[in-house]
């Protein structure tokens, strides 16, 4: 069983494109994640969200919205996709009450072209 | 603030050599560590962790230890195979329910038979 899973794994699109990633975990954790892998494998973190409620929001352009329908699904819909958004996008998720790690899945590769 | 420094790659190794990547925080708090690695096209897997001081996470041959006085997670294999071919990032959790992870930049390995 995946812990963590997202879909779709690739996704090509053109520019001024309006597309959505999902995210689903089965580990019954509390918080979930959204992080941006460039192209030098930096990550960095968009959103955070604990049982359904937005945390953290890193200054994402407001293309990028988040939705949490229950606990366990965090979706990412992005609005007139840029060039710049060409990335790797991982959903993550953990317990907040515990010294444990995050669970990641395994990426969707976004082209924009 | 938090952060997470590593060392850049990628780091090139012969089968069997000793792998040191090296890793400092800053952090406000007490956070936990993390050592996580990439696999080609894949997510992030968690390879060990550390949630005190002098700790010592271990896996698969992969050693870190918790340094509080360094501020450091050094991550160590004493003979490295073909197979630890990925990615390392190091990580830190400022503490528990905070709903963030910082990662450093990552660090490429290769190892050449």
């Amino acid at each position: 069983d995946t812990a963590v899973s997202q879909t779709p794994k690739y996704l090509v699109t053109q520019m001024g494109n309006d597309k959505s990633i999902k995210c689903e975990q089965n580990l019954g954790h509390d918080t979930m994640y959204w992080y941006k892998q460039d192209s030098k494998k930096f990550l960095k973190i968009m959103f955070s969200y604990n049982n359904k409620e937005l945390i953290i929001n890193e200054t994402v352009p407001n293309r990028f919205s988040p939705k949490s329908p229950d606990k366990a699904h965090l979706n990412l819909h992005i609005n007139s996709l840029e060039l710049g958004d060409s990335a790797v996008y991982f959903c993550a998720s953990s317990h907040p009450g515990r010294n444990t790690e995050a669970f990641f899945g395994q990426g969707t590769r976004l082209t924009v072209v | 603030g938090n952060s997470v420094t590593q060392m850049e790659g990628p780091v090139t190794l012969s089968e069997e050599a000793f792998l040191t990547i090296n890793c400092t925080y800053t952090a406000t708090g007490y956070p936990s560590l993390f050592w996580y690695v990439q696999y080609p096209g894949e997510g992030l897997q968690l390879l060990l962790k550390a949630t005190k001081a002098d700790d010592k996470g271990s896996n698969k041959g992969f050693e870190a230890t918790y340094r509080k006085e360094t501020t450091s997670f050094h991550l160590e294999k004493g003979s490295v195979q073909v197979s630890d071919s990925a990615v390392y990032f190091c990580a830190l959790s400022p503490f528990p329910g905070f709903n963030k992870f910082y990662f450093g930049s990552g660090t490429k390995l290769n190892v050449k038979p």
